[in-house]
């Protein structure tokens, strides 16, 4: 049973462009969430999609939006991308409510500004 | 809002001795869950403990156990007989229910580096 995976691993973008970061949940998992995790921090809640739609957001500009398709994978675009959007950023999934085995999470997509 | 707060600096433990990481929260939900996890330097987090607000026992999980306070807010992970896979990065974080039935996101601390010394 495959769990979180997201693609690519490894990204590097100029400034200004556009990104797109994709995910797929664990398999029986219908709900995704994103995080964005800056270098030595933890991780800050981004957005959260169940039932193709955005339920949740946290502190984010508008550049970043997600989309969730039928089959619950997930995708993250940035906008007009700036230097202080390099990050890890990590795509975690779950069933229904929060069980207490908690979210799973994917390896990351490092991403790049340069 | 809720806060997790992890202040210890990096950590530094002799393999096969017990090693206590500390966490602090805040939250004004009398309904709330703490997890930790560790991430190694792959970047997956993976999850090691969970702790309900309303659990009336410490959580254990093989080699994990959680020092849960209250009272004192406080939800310290103790790491057992401590093995070289050990060293990464730890996080203590917060479930916060957005509403009834639906998924909640998690707060977490800044984390705290583990090194396990053989």
């Amino acid at each position: 049973d495959a769990g979180v995976t997201q693609s690519p691993t490894h990204l590097i973008k100029t400034r200004g462009q556009q990104v797109t970061l994709r995910c797929s949940p664990k398999s029986g998992h219908d709900t995704v969430s994103w995080y964005q995790q800056a270098l030595g921090q933890g991780p800050q809640f981004i957005f959260q999609y169940y039932e193709e739609e955005e339920r949740q957001r946290g502190n984010f500009p508008d550049r970043f939006s997600g989309h969730q398709f039928p089959n619950y994978s997930s995708e993250l675009n940035v906008n007009a991308l700036l230097l202080g959007d390099s990050a890890l950023y990590l795509c975690a999934s779950s069933l229904g409510y929060l069980l207490r085995r908690g979210a799973f999470f994917g390896q990351g997509t490092r991403l790049t500004v340069v | 809002a809720q806060k997790i707060t992890q202040t210890q600096p990096g950590m530094f433990v002799q393999e096969k001795e017990a090693v206590t990481l500390d966490c602090t929260y805040d939250t004004s939900d009398p309904s709330y869950g703490l997890f930790w996890y560790k991430q190694p330097s792959s970047g997956e987090m993976i999850f090691l403990i969970y702790q309900g607000s309303y659990d009336q026992q410490n959580a254990t999980e093989g080699r994990y156990s959680l020092n849960f306070q209250k009272a004192r807010k406080s939800a310290n992970l103790v790491i057992s007989a401590s093995q070289l896979g050990d060293s990464a990065m730890y996080f203590c974080a917060m479930r916060e229910v957005f509403y009834t039935g639906a998924n909640s996101k998690l707060t977490f601390g800044k984390g705290i580096t583990l090194s396990v010394r053989p």
